[in-house]
């Protein structure tokens, strides 16, 4: 079956350190891929996604994710994370062959002082 | 400003109750769907609807029921047969059915408890 992996089910970091979020999925088909935040008691806000094109995509608020087909990974990174960042990151991975939105587990980010 | 609205966010029920919750959305938007969320395991499908009245059962749709009178709104309802109720539920939509693959809003969700 196709799945997405989110190994770290929480990430403790401190503000203005380097983060990195792992997403791993299962299959080599063709794929759009996508990284949802949720702050705390809220809905799913679209972070940033990857249909084509350049391989590297960078959302508003500084973080940034890369499209790797042969590790099937996608990645959600930021070189310096704030406060505000604390919320659950959840990747999400279309396989173009079900054409159906499949959620991974998601992983908690809990920056602190 | 256009979005999704889902009511009440906190809902308490008896056990053996049904209870409906509410999605409304003045996106225009053609499909909306419903989704469960528990703890560590992520989103899963329970109805959605590709246009109004007409819908289908997701990944996880025993216990539920849902309807699309209407192109806004797409409530479901959470019955006495729905083994382990309580969790967080989330509406979205998309534009249209093809959008479902790339592009899904999604509401501000509602917390059940059973008790």
């Amino acid at each position: 079956a196709q799945s997405v992996t989110q190994l770290d089910s929480q990430v403790p970091v401190f503000e203005e350190a380097p983060v990195e979020l792992r997403c791993n999925y299962s299959s080599s088909v063709s794929v759009y891929l996508f990284w949802y935040v949720q702050y705390p008691n809220q809905g799913l806000q679209l972070l940033l996604k990857y249909l084509s094109g350049s391989t590297l995509v960078e959302s508003i608020n500084g973080f940034e994710a890369e499209f790797n087909k042969s590790q099937t990974s996608f990645h959600l990174r930021k070189p310096s994370v704030h406060i505000s960042d604390t919320a659950e990151y959840f990747c999400a991975v279309t396989f173009r062959t079900a054409s159906k939105l499949t959620f991974g587990t998601g992983t908690r980010l809990q920056v602190t002082l | 400003d256009g979005g999704i609205t889902q009511s009440p966010k906190y809902l308490f029920r008896k056990e053996g109750q049904n209870v409906t919750l509410s999605c409304e959305q003045n996106l225009n938007h053609d499909a909306m769907y419903w989704y469960r969320q528990d703890p560590g395991q992520g989103l899963r499908l329970i109805y959605y609807s590709q246009i109004v009245n007409d819908f289908q059962k997701g990944d996880i749709a025993e216990g539920y029921s849902v309807s699309r009178e209407k192109k806004e709104s797409f409530p479901l309802t959470v019955t006495s047969a729905q083994k382990n109720p309580t969790a967080f539920y989330l509406c979205a939509s998309s534009i249209d059915w093809a959008a479902r693959a790339y592009e899904q809003y999604f509401g501000p969700g509602t917390r059940l408890t059973v008790t």
